[in-house]
């Protein structure tokens, strides 16, 4: 199975800030990366596909990148309404696998 | 709009079963594969089964390979799960969920329905 490893588990930003997070995958899974945001109480939602691609409706400071086995999620301004946990998805491989996610909450 | 509404969650003791169904809407549910992932707060994010968009073939986790069954209905749009044998790990919360037309990302996600297996 392709492990997918995010860090930091927790990351403490300043609203205003830029938050920086991170998605390691155990192998090569090309391009095929989701993000996905979750508030407390409601279900995930799609944020990024193909690993730098917008999912409609998402805001324009919410970023993707990455290739390969390194990935990066960038939320350039901190807004109140992003504190929450993030996480990527590998979808190149069966069993399709989570990262155990990174929480952004309030510094 | 596009939803996923899960049913059939709820507290199981041990021997009992439990069906969970999802009832889908706003889109042509006969056209997309489906798929149930869980969420459980010591493994996160667990993908569990796929089922074709004819109902045709399906595919499972090892976790859940041989005790729960995916299935779907698509005169009633309803996609569901029979959850056999269960174990203390398998209290979750359980999310319906629909992947593109080609790739395997989510978009969208039902609230999920939570299961409690209680001895």
């Amino acid at each position: 199975d392709i492990v997918m490893t995010q860090s930091p588990a927790t990351l403490s930003v300043s609203p205003g800030e830029r938050a920086t997070l991170s998605c390691r995958a155990s192998q090569s899974i090309r391009s095929n990366l989701a993000w996905y945001q979750q508030k407390p109480g409601q279900a995930p939602r799609l944020l990024i596909y193909g690993a730098s691609t917008g999912a409609t409706g998402i805001p324009a400071r919410f970023s993707g990148s990455g290739s390969g086995t390194e990935f990066t999620l960038t939320i350039s301004s901190l807004q109140s309404e992003d504190f929450a946990v993030y996480y990527c998805q590998q979808y190149k491989d069966w069993p399709l696998t989570f990262g155990g996610g990174t929480k952004v909450d309030i510094k | 709009q596009e939803q996923l509404v899960e049913s059939g969650g709820g507290v199981v003791q041990p021997g009992r079963s439990l069906r969970l169904s999802c009832a889908a809407s706003g889109f042509r549910f006969s056209d997309y594969a489906m798929h149930w992932v869980r969420q459980t707060p010591g493994k996160g994010l667990e993908w569990l089964a796929v089922i074709s968009y004819d109902g045709g073939n399906q595919h499972y986790a090892d976790s859940v390979k041989g005790r729960f069954t995916i299935s779907r209905d698509n005169a009633r749009n309803t996609l569901s799960l029979q959850l056999n044998s269960l174990r203390a790990e398998d209290t979750a919360v359980y999310y319906c969920v629909r992947p593109t037309l080609v790739y395997n990302w989510f978009d969208p996600w039902g609230q999920g329905t939570l299961v409690i297996f209680s001895s």
